[in-house]
């Protein structure tokens, strides 16, 4: 597997603004994605990293809102927009290298929207 | 669209007490993934099952893969406090995009 670098690890916004979480890969991957985690709860996928085009957002999840960026295969940003306390939760990024393998994680963002 | 269905969502034991979780997709899957996360931090790939009815250990844990490649199972024997943390099945159907199930919450009491 791959090691994923994603910061910031954690930080408290104010409401209206906009945070941008980013992760870097040791290694090229062919896909990324987005996740938001509430404590205690699963995974929610919020939608696949494409390189050099738009994102795939699933349902419930809008680039308005999400906007993401893939520049390269090693590299990925999610901008979380406009936030209110709701938007509070964990981030995650992760990357596949093959399909049907592995998914690897970057360490999370904690994010707390006051 | 795609689900994957987890049970129990907690569970409690005593060290030394067996456990299992059991993960249901509401599709075939092409394989399944299990992943472990300790609190406070993120998922850590744990096994992978791609054939029907496989079975795979991994010291005391044993991972299944239904017939139907539908469902799955972790059975971990003789719990210890380091098995603390939420074990989550993931789903994968020939693509990338992988589904996480809910995740059993695991509290092991020394």
């Amino acid at each position: 597997s791959a090691v994923i670098s994603q910061k910031p690890s954690r930080d408290i916004c104010q409401r209206g603004t906009s945070l941008t979480i980013q992760c870097q890969v040791d290694s090229q991957v062919t896909m990324m994605f987005w996740y938001r985690q509430q404590p205690g709860q699963s995974l929610t996928l919020i939608a696949t990293a494409n390189q050099g085009s738009e994102a795939t957002y699933e349902s419930g999840f809008v680039i308005d809102k999400f906007p993401i960026s893939r520049p390269n295969l090693t590299f990925s940003t999610l901008t979380v927009s406009n936030m209110s306390p709701e938007d509070s939760s964990i981030y995650l990024c992760s990357g596949l290298r093959v399909a049907n393998t592995e998914a690897f994680f970057g360490q999370g963002t904690r994010l707390t929207v006051v | 669209g795609q689900q994957v269905m987890q049970i129990p969502q907690y569970q409690h034991v005593q060290e030394g007490e067996d456990f299992t979780t059991y993960c249901n997709s509401s599709t075939t899957l092409s394989n399944i993934q299990w992943y472990k996360q300790r609190p406070g931090g993120h998922p850590v790939f744990l096994i992978q099952l791609v054939k029907s009815g496989e079975v795979k250990k991994q010291k005391r844990l044993t991972f299944q893969f239904g017939e139907a490649k539908k469902n799955s199972s972790l059975h971990i024997t003789a719990t210890q406090t380091t098995d603390v943390g939420t074990y989550f099945c993931a789903g994968q159907t020939g693509g990338f995009k992988t589904i996480f199930g809910a995740g059993t919450r695991l509290f092991v009491k020394a």
